[in-house]
């Protein structure tokens, strides 16, 4: 199975900050690799897909980079409407698995 | 409006077995593949299962063989059968719409989930 890492697990920034997150694969997965944003009692909401291809209505302030093993999702300007739970997700081979996840919480 | 409607969570002992229903709507169901996906109170998101639009299957190890997903296209549904459940299954259960689409796939829609509980 792919084991996908993310870091950091909990992430503490202001209004304004830039922030990344990373994700990393245990194995390559090309640019099969999604990140979905989650906020409290509600269902996970897709972000990008193929590493750095934005969904429809996702803001530019967020961006996502890399191939093969190494993934980032960046926010440029963090919003109030952006702290939530954020997940990596590798669409390269069953099983599909997830990272384990990390939240974002107001400084 | 694409739309996805779980049902039939609960509480239900160890050992015992529950079926669950997504309700499908705004999308031609039968030409996408579907996906549940748990999550464990205070915890992250685990994959449970596909179902291909020519009805090919895939889980992992953790519910293989005592889950089974199923679709019926012409009432627009999905559905999982879990049998022996454990308190580990715990979870809410999310259905959700596979894509993919200019190199790369991506679950697109989730429905909001529908709470299983395996206690005694």
């Amino acid at each position: 199975d792919i084991q996908l890492t993310q870091s950091p697990s909990f992430l503490s920034a202001s209004v304004g900050d830039r922030v990344t997150i990373t994700c990393r694969a245990s194995q390559g997965i090309s640019s099969y690799l999604a990140w979905y944003q989650q906020k409290p009692g509600k269902a996970p909401k897709l972000l990008i897909y193929a590493a750095s291809t934005f969904q429809s209505g996702v803001p530019s302030r967020f961006s996502g980079s890399g191939s093969g093993t190494d993934f980032t999702l960046t926010i440029s300007s963090l919003q109030p409407e952006d702290f939530a739970t954020y997940y990596c997700q590798q669409l390269n081979s069953y099983p599909l698995t997830f990272g384990g996840g990390t939240k974002v919480e107001i400084k | 409006e694409v739309q996805l409607v779980e049902s039939g969570g609960g509480l239900v002992q160890p050992g015992g077995s529950l079926r669950l229903s997504c309700a499908a709507s705004g999308f031609t169901f039968s030409s996408y593949d579907m996906h549940w996906v748990r999550q464990a109170t205070g915890k992250g998101l685990e994959w449970v299962s596909i179902i291909g639009t020519a009805g090919d299957t895939f889980y992992p190890g953790s519910v293989k063989g005592r889950f089974t997903i199923s679709r019926e296209n012409a009432k627009n549904s999905l559905y999982l059968q879990m049998n022996s459940l454990r308190a580990g299954d715990t979870a809410v259960y999310y259905c959700a719409r596979g894509v993919c689409t200019n190199g790369g796939c991506s679950f697109d829609y989730w429905g909001q989930g529908t709470l299983v509980t395996v206690s005694s």
